[in-house]
């Protein structure tokens, strides 16, 4: 096991498409984060899974946004609609309960 | 005021200093975690500390909890240690982060 794998590592889009970002967590971590952080900024929590389940969104996660994750293993963040201030780096990571806290490398997402 | 302060903001030193980041939090936590991230770079977790100290190579982590507060030093720094450090503290099943310290070696 690698470690939390994220893709794509960049991704460049125009205003209004939609884009989809997978991550793939240390296979036996249970929990599973996505966060957002933009330039200059610390990392803000968007969304948790426990195994499968989404247990909490943050009010920062519009309607635009959706994850899931499907059999508990990998996880999908997908923006419709995307706007320029969706710029910003996505970070996954993953936990067995709260322990073993692992980052990806972090999906870089440019809105033109 | 932020549940989790660090201080100092910004650190330049020169190669093969002591360096100290501090790290106070407000919250009750389950575990302080230390990171780092190289510059558009992800994050590397370096330390989870519930208690005590930590040590792994060139780093230690220290943390008191009753005093609600953990300081990472590097020993004998180098270049390649320039880095924004990151104190977040675990709270359920959330980090909350401090705003980082951004640490400068110059050789």
């Amino acid at each position: 096991d690698t470690g939390v794998s994220q893709n794509p590592r960049h991704k460049i889009t125009k205003r209004g498409q939609n884009v989809t970002f997978r991550c793939d967590p240390i296979s036996e971590h249970n929990r599973l984060y996505w966060y957002r952080q933009t330039l200059g900024q610390g990392p803000e929590f968007l969304t948790y899974f426990q195994n499968e389940a989404q247990l909490e969104k943050s009010r920062l996660l519009s309607d635009r946004f959706s994850a899931e994750r499907p059999k508990g293993s990998f996880s999908t963040l997908e923006i419709q609609r995307t706007e320029q201030g969706d710029s910003a780096m996505y970070l996954c990571a993953s936990s067995l309960d709260s322990r073993g806290y692992t980052f990806g490398s972090g999906t870089r997402l440019t809105v033109v | 005021k932020n549940e989790v302060e660090q201080s100092p903001q910004n650190l330049t030193a020169q190669e093969g200093e002591f360096i100290t980041i501090n790290c106070s939090y407000s919250v009750g936590i389950s575990a302080l975690h230390w990171l780092q991230q190289h510059p558009g770079g992800g994050i590397v977790s370096l330390f989870m500390l519930s208690s005590g100290k930590k040590k792994h190579g060139r780093l230690i982590a220290t943390i008191n909890i009753q005093e609600k507060h953990s300081s990472l030093h590097i020993t004998a720094s180098h270049p390649r240690d320039s880095a924004v450090y990151i104190c977040a503290v675990g709270s359920n099943y959330q980090l909350i982060w401090g705003a980082g310290t951004k640490l400068i070696i110059k050789p």
